[in-house]
């Protein structure tokens, strides 16, 4: 089956101990993203890649890093986590097409 | 990027055919239009995209005029679990992983 996952789902850290979701994908995609989504402020982008050790900034990157040394593999990492990174995580990819593939999301509660 | 509006909110009820409109008076001629649907918690999930015309399948149309400043997803007899929000993107991202603007979307709730 076709899918995008995320692990974990859901995280409660403090502020400044470091993070990483993981995200995988099993359709050969080359195109992954990460998303925020917020109440009032929808979908934002963070950070996007467009093949293996190629990433760029998307719309909100202040906070985040992200890696690609392999196809399937995307994770997000937060160095040093604030409340104000509070958010529904989501991770997608797609190939050259449109259609997006998003994963189940992370919901984080930093404190 | 075009920039899009749609309502905030529609109501309907079961069985009804609901159509939402999206405005985007300064498409490109290069632009696709897409839309996706979210439920509470989870990811968006592609909808239907079209360029011109009208496009249909399994679980939608969509109908865009000659000029494309507007398209419309129809949503034929709604059920309950059609309740989510719709968002319509606009955008030519061929060959960029560089994300289409998800706006505020459109709200649709199904009551019985």
């Amino acid at each position: 089956e076709a899918q995008v996952t995320q692990n974990p789902r859901y995280l409660i850290t403090v502020t400044g101990k470091k993070l990483t979701v993981t995200c995988s994908q099993n359709m050969n995609h080359e195109y992954m993203s990460w998303y925020r989504q917020d109440p009032g402020l929808g979908l934002r982008q963070i950070y996007y890649s467009m093949n293996v050790e190629v990433t760029d900034k998307g719309d909100v990157p202040e906070g985040y890093k992200v890696s690609r040394k392999e196809k399937r593999n995307f994770p997000l990492i937060l160095e040093s986590p604030s409340p104000n990174q509070t958010s529904l995580y989501f991770c997608a990819s797609r190939d050259i097409r449109y259609e997006q593939y998003f994963g189940p999301g992370t919901r984080l509660t930093v404190t | 990027l075009a920039k899009t509006t749609q309502p905030i909110s529609m109501d309907s009820y079961e069985g009804q055919e609901v159509n939402i409109t999206c405005s985007h008076n300064n498409i490109a001629t290069n632009d696709y239009i897409t839309w996706y649907q979210q439920f509470p918690s989870q990811g968006p999930r592609f909808i239907i995209q079209g360029y011109k015309t009208k496009v249909t399948n399994e679980v939608a149309s969509l109908f865009i005029p000659a000029d494309r400043k507007s398209s419309t997803l129809s949503l034929p007899r709604v059920s309950l679990s059609d309740t989510a929000v719709y968002y319509c993107l606009v955008g030519d991202d061929v060959g960029s992983a560089r994300q289409l603007t998800f706006g505020s979307g459109t709200q649709l709730t199904v009551l019985p």
